[in-house]
């Protein structure tokens, strides 16, 4: 089946530092993946996605990118600020058969960015 | 996008009993979703709700303990049947949109049961 392994938190930076939290998935045909942002007591906004390989998905100054023979779906961000202090989520939609639109979600990870 | 609202925000029941939490959409939408985030933990899907047929419900999820309905396209409930502190999490809807892939999600539902 599918499933999605992200890189274990919680990861502490410094306001203005470089971000990375790694994602890397395993499914079969072509997913969609995806970036979700979960902010304290809120529910989850989606943050960026891709549909096909290379693609780039990008949004507030956070970037992914599709990669197909390393089945990775990394997210970046050259300076962060205190406000994007969150739990990231990485996820994929299968395509195809039964598992058409089912999101399967990693474990999440907590970034605190510190002033 | 869309919008979505879920009531209630969040709830404190006694074991043994039932709650039902709503998903309201602002827009019509085909595929709506309920998943459960327990404490610390990522999202498991529940179920999926299609209007007019009957929910598919994923792996370790039944129908007798999360009975779902979807009367229309814009609204779903899902109800947590016989609690126990198990049941504890928060519970989302999340609807697809124009058959982008891209799911949406409400604020949650944060459900404590004692």
């Amino acid at each position: 089946g599918n499933s999605v392994t992200q890189m274990e938190g919680p990861v502490t930076l410094s306001e203005e530092a470089f971000l990375t939290i790694n994602c890397t998935y395993t499914a079969t045909g072509y997913p969609s993946l995806f970036w979700y942002v979960q902010y304290p007591g809120e529910g989850l906004q989606l943050l960026l996605k891709a549909t096909k390989a290379d693609d780039k998905g990008s949004n507030k100054g956070f970037e992914a990118t599709y990669r197909k023979e390393t089945t990775s779906f990394h997210l970046e961000k050259g300076s962060v600020q205190v406000s994007d202090s969150a739990v990231y989520f990485c996820a994929l939609t299968g395509r195809g058969g039964g598992s058409n639109y089912k999101l399967t979600f990693g474990k999440g990870t907590l970034l605190t960015v510190n002033p | 996008s869309a919008v979505i609202s879920q009531k209630p925000s969040r709830d404190i029941c006694q074991r043994g009993t039932s709650l039902t939490i709503q998903c309201q959409v602002d827009s019509q939408v085909t595929m709506m979703f309920w998943y459960r985030q327990q404490p610390g933990q990522s999202l498991t899907l529940i179920a999926t709700a299609n209007q007019g047929s009957e929910a598919t419900y994923e792996s370790g999820f039944v129908i007798d303990k999360f009975p779902i309905s979807r009367p229309n396209l814009t609204f779903s409930t899902l109800t947590v049947s016989n609690m126990s502190p198990e049941d504890s999490s928060i519970y989302l809807c999340s609807v697809e949109v124009s058959r982008s892939y891209e799911q949406y999600f409400g604020p949650g539902t944060r459900l404590t049961v004692t």
